[in-house]
């Protein structure tokens, strides 16, 4: 079975600092990779997906995201953070042709200081 | 455009009592729909799933079940709540032949007491 681990627990940045979250999968198959948010009091929504073609993603909010499947990875960017990111993010793996679920991670706080 | 809804938003329950939580989407046909349960520093766990009506797929065995009586409907139930049962709940659909993305509705917290 696939799993997802996401390094970072909880990660603190002051405005206009740099991000990167790290996540990394585990399955040997074709995946289909989503970064979710979770704002405070607000829904889980989806923030960025890669299914196939460029590696790099672009989602909602100025953020990005970069899969290296050599690496197994599909970390998130973003080059100046606002006091407004404050969330918890999910980096989650669906198994192509699947319609069984999404594998998520253990999440990341992110607390963005203004 | 879809929408998806679950109540009660919060619910507090004794110990051994029972439990009903619903999920309803609207605007979409035949979605697949999934429970999910959310813990504090463990992400998302996935309790069931359906691809149709009266069709459930557990995930991980417990105290819970799940049932689709229609189309757009899917009801998390437990004839005894346990004290571990509490948690954070949330439903979600995506769409049947491409199931890839899944959207959440706003989640139903639970505390048995």
């Amino acid at each position: 079975a696939q799993s997802v681990s996401q390094h970072n627990h909880h990660v603190i940045l002051s405005e206009a600092a740099s991000l990167e979250l790290g996540c990394n999968y585990s399955y040997g198959g074709t995946v289909n990779l989503f970064w979710y948010v979770q704002y405070p009091g607000q829904h889980l929504q989806l923030l960025l997906k890669y299914f196939s073609g460029d590696p790099l993603v672009k989602g909602i909010k100025g953020f990005e995201a970069e899969f290296i499947k050599s690496k197994f990875s599909f970390n998130l960017r973003k080059p100046s953070v606002q006091w407004s990111d404050t969330a918890e993010y999910f980096c989650a793996v669906n198994v192509r042709g699947s319609a069984r679920q999404l594998t998520f991670g253990s999440g990341t706080q992110l607390t963005v200081l203004p | 455009s879809q929408t998806i809804h679950q109540w009660p938003a919060t619910l507090v329950q004794p110990v051994g009592s029972p439990l009903s939580l619903e999920c309803t989407v609207e605007g979409t046909s035949n979605p697949n729909l999934y429970w999910y349960r959310q813990a504090a520093g463990r992400g998302l766990q996935l309790l069931f799933y359906s691809v149709g009506i009266g069709q459930i797929s557990s995930e991980v065995p417990q105290n819970l079940s799940a049932s689709r009586p229609q189309d757009r409907q899917f009801i998390l139930s437990s004839k005894k709540l346990l004290l571990s049962d509490s948690g954070f709940y949330l439903c979600a659909w995506s769409v049947r032949h491409q199931p890839y993305e899944q959207y959440f509705g706003p989640g139903t917290r639970l505390t048995v007491t």
